[in-house]
């Protein structure tokens, strides 16, 4: 059964850095992309963007483009989502999420990172 | 970037109903579109891809039609179980969004 397992949850002070990891349990992930979505408190589902392991190709929303680095490790099956200057907006659970080459919408979940950034 | 426009926005139903949410999409998406349903503090869950394929291990009473700009998730003889919110996520520009999500709840 592939699993994307995430980092646990981080409590950062406005200014910091962060990166959040998520490992894939099985050799699939060199097959597949792999997403990375917020979610606000109380809010809907954003999209901030997406990484083709297996060469890097990396998309990002429009809305997250500059504020955000997402990276993989092929050889340790892990995607990372990079934030710097956090601001208490960045406040927020991220999930990672696969998407098989054959496209069928985000069909595994992580487990999810709550990112709580406060003074 | 495409807009999904997600209707309605909460919805309001009986044990057994059958209930629709619309997704329209600002530009054509061709069949490129999946649902899912996503429950308090849990990760969001597939239900349908490519408008009207039944993931695997999700009950038959979900259903998906559409294509183009214009789609629907069906839910048949809604049950205790279905109460969460559902989104529609577009999959077919590089840049891929989210609708704004529908609450449902059981009367």
């Amino acid at each position: 059964e592939v699993q994307l397992v995430q980092s646990g949850a981080e409590v950062k002070k406005p200014g910091e850095s962060l990166t959040i990891s998520c490992q894939c349990s099985t050799y699939s992930f060199h097959n597949s992309w792999i997403a990375w979505v917020r979610q606000m408190p109380g809010k809907g589902l954003e999209w901030v963007g997406v990484i083709y392991p297996d060469d890097s190709d990396t998309r990002y929303s429009p809305s997250f483009q500059g504020q955000v680095t997402i990276s993989a490790d092929k050889s340790v099956r892990t995607a990372y989502l990079h934030l710097s200057g956090l601001k208490a907006s960045d406040t927020a659970i991220y999930y990672c999420a696969r998407s098989l080459l054959d496209p069928r919408g985000l069909d595994i979940w992580g487990q999810g990172t709550t990112v709580i950034v406060s003074s | 970037d495409i807009q999904m426009t997600q209707t309605p926005s909460t919805l309001s139903a009986s044990v057994g109903d059958t209930v629709t949410i619309t997704c329209r999409a600002s530009r054509s998406l061709d069949s490129w579109l999946a649902w899912y349903q996503q429950k308090p503090g849990k990760a969001p869950n597939l239900l349908i891809y490519k408008a009207s394929t039944l993931e695997s291990g999700v009950p038959s009473r979900f259903s998906g039609r559409g294509s183009g700009t214009e789609f629907t998730l069906t839910i048949n003889s809604l049950q205790p179980d279905d109460i969460g919110t559902y989104y529609c996520q577009q999959y077919s520009s590089q840049s891929w969004t989210f609708g704004q999500g529908t609450k449902v709840e059981i009367k």
